[in-house]
């Protein structure tokens, strides 16, 4: 079975530069959460999706933004893009939104910008 | 607001010795809490939860973990540390809109 899979693996970028990061859930999940992961720190929350809506928003700024497709894969877009971007970024997809679903991670998108 | 503590930044063991990973949580409600393992540039693969019930909590690979409510402390067990292990551990809690708050994290070395 295939787990959660996030595209580009690595991507390099410049300030000011654009950037979007794709995930696809496991199949049959329905809720995709976004984290950013700084090095040496814990990931931190960004987005969560259930059924297309936006479930939750992290303390990150408007510049950073995504969607849910109704075939329940995700993008994150990040505008103007700062050197404290760089990162990895976690996708991780639930069966649901609530409490008792596990969230199951993908490898993750390493994001460098310089 | 909710917080996870990992008070540990490192520790080396020995192979074959014992293991236990401190995790402090600070959560107003019952806590759901959850232990992450993570090796060198791959994602974040669970280890165990803690939803109710039973306090002591078995998961993969071996791991056990204990949930101390007058502790606030949610700490992560393994009787016999093998090579493999050695890997970054992550403790979590969710919160009440379903989202994971992570401690900083532990990085395991294992001595041969």
């Amino acid at each position: 079975d295939a787990g959660v899979t996030q595209s580009p693996t690595h991507l390099i970028k410049t300030r000011g530069q654009h950037v979007t990061l794709r995930c696809s859930p496991i199949s049959g999940h329905k809720s995709v959460s976004w984290y950013q992961q700084v090095l040496g720190q814990g990931p931190q929350f960004i987005f969560q999706y259930y059924e297309k809506e936006e479930r939750g928003r992290g303390n990150f700024p408007d510049r950073f933004s995504a969607r849910q497709f109704p075939n329940y894969s995700s993008e994150l877009n990040v505008n103007a893009l700062l050197l404290g971007d760089s990162a990895l970024y976690l996708c991780a997809s639930s069966l649901g939104g609530g409490r008792h679903n596990e969230q199951f991670f993908g490898p993750g998108t390493r994001l460098t910008v310089l | 607001a909710q917080s996870v503590t990992q008070p540990d930044i490192h520790i080396t063991v020995s192979e074959g010795a014992s293991l236990e990973l401190r995790c402090n949580y600070s959560y107003g409600a019952t806590p759901y809490l959850f232990w992450y393992v993570q090796s060198p540039g791959q994602g974040l693969q669970l280890l165990l939860k803690y939803f109710s019930g039973d306090t002591l909590v078995q998961g993969i690979k071996g791991f056990e973990a204990e949930f101390k409510r007058s502790q606030s402390s949610f700490n992560l067990r393994k009787p016999s540390v093998h090579w493999s292990d050695a890997a970054e551990y992550f403790c979590a809690v969710m919160d009440s809109s379903y989202k994971l708050i992570f401690g900083s994290g532990t990085r395991l070395l294992v001595r041969p």
